[in-house]
């Protein structure tokens, strides 16, 4: 069972090209998100899909946008990258309801030069 | 929601019990205390959550007071792979989606 599955792990971008972090998960949930850490801080939500075929912004979405592709996939596009967007990025999942956890990707670390 | 504050490191020797303090005092009745944690180059791991009783599971305890402004993580017998950024998040019950981390505690057990 993978849980949740990043890819690439690792990217280098120069500015301004643009660039599509994937994201994946096994476990059927309905809800998905994106985070991004910068060093020495605490992980902040950029976007989140409650459920397919919804998207909303979270506390830092400026720069970003996001695509609900199916249940399974969220990914996260960087239109034309900025220096100040070089983080590690981080892709979690799961169940709307309740209280259920949030399962986390390993991360994609992503410098832009 | 409430905002936590912990202490930004600790250490603990390995096989001893590991007692991570966590502040919330402007807590609201219907917000649960969370506890995740990172080890280093991985994403979050959820620990356990808890509302105003004591929680234990197959990781850890979790002490809230009574008054619940405070909550206390217990690893009860660290080991050297429990070295870890620990983060104390408050979560509302009626906010399914928005988990707000801070800085966290840094435990660093050593041999």
């Amino acid at each position: 069972n993978a849980g949740v599955t990043q890819t690439p792990k690792f990217q280098v971008l120069k500015t301004g090209q643009s660039m599509t972090l994937q994201c994946a998960q096994d476990m059927n949930h309905n809800s998905m998100y994106w985070y991004r850490q910068d060093p020495g801080m605490g992980l902040r939500l950029i976007y989140y899909s409650a459920s397919e075929g919804t998207t909303d912004k979270g506390e830092v979405p400026n720069g970003y946008n996001v695509s609900r592709l199916n249940k399974r996939e969220f990914s996260l596009r960087l239109e034309s990258a900025a220096p100040s967007q070089t983080s590690v990025y981080f892709c979690a999942s799961s169940e709307p309801w309740g209280l259920q956890p949030q399962h986390f990707g390993d991360g994609t670390r992503l410098s832009i030069l | 929601d409430a905002k936590t504050t912990q202490p930004p490191s600790m250490d603990c020797a390995e096989g001893r019990a590991a007692n991570l303090p966590c502040n919330h005092s402007t807590i609201s009745g219907n917000e649960y205390v969370y506890w995740y944690r990172q080890i280093h180059s991985q994403g979050p791991q959820y620990i356990i959550h808890g509302l105003k009783n004591n929680e234990t599971n197959e990781m850890a305890s979790l002490i809230i007071t009574e008054d619940r402004k405070s909550s206390t993580l217990i690893l009860p017998h660290a080991t050297l792979r429990d070295t870890a950024v620990y983060y104390c998040i408050v979560r509302p019950s009626n906010n399914t989606d928005k988990l707000i981390f801070g800085t966290g505690t840094r435990l660093q057990v050593f041999p």
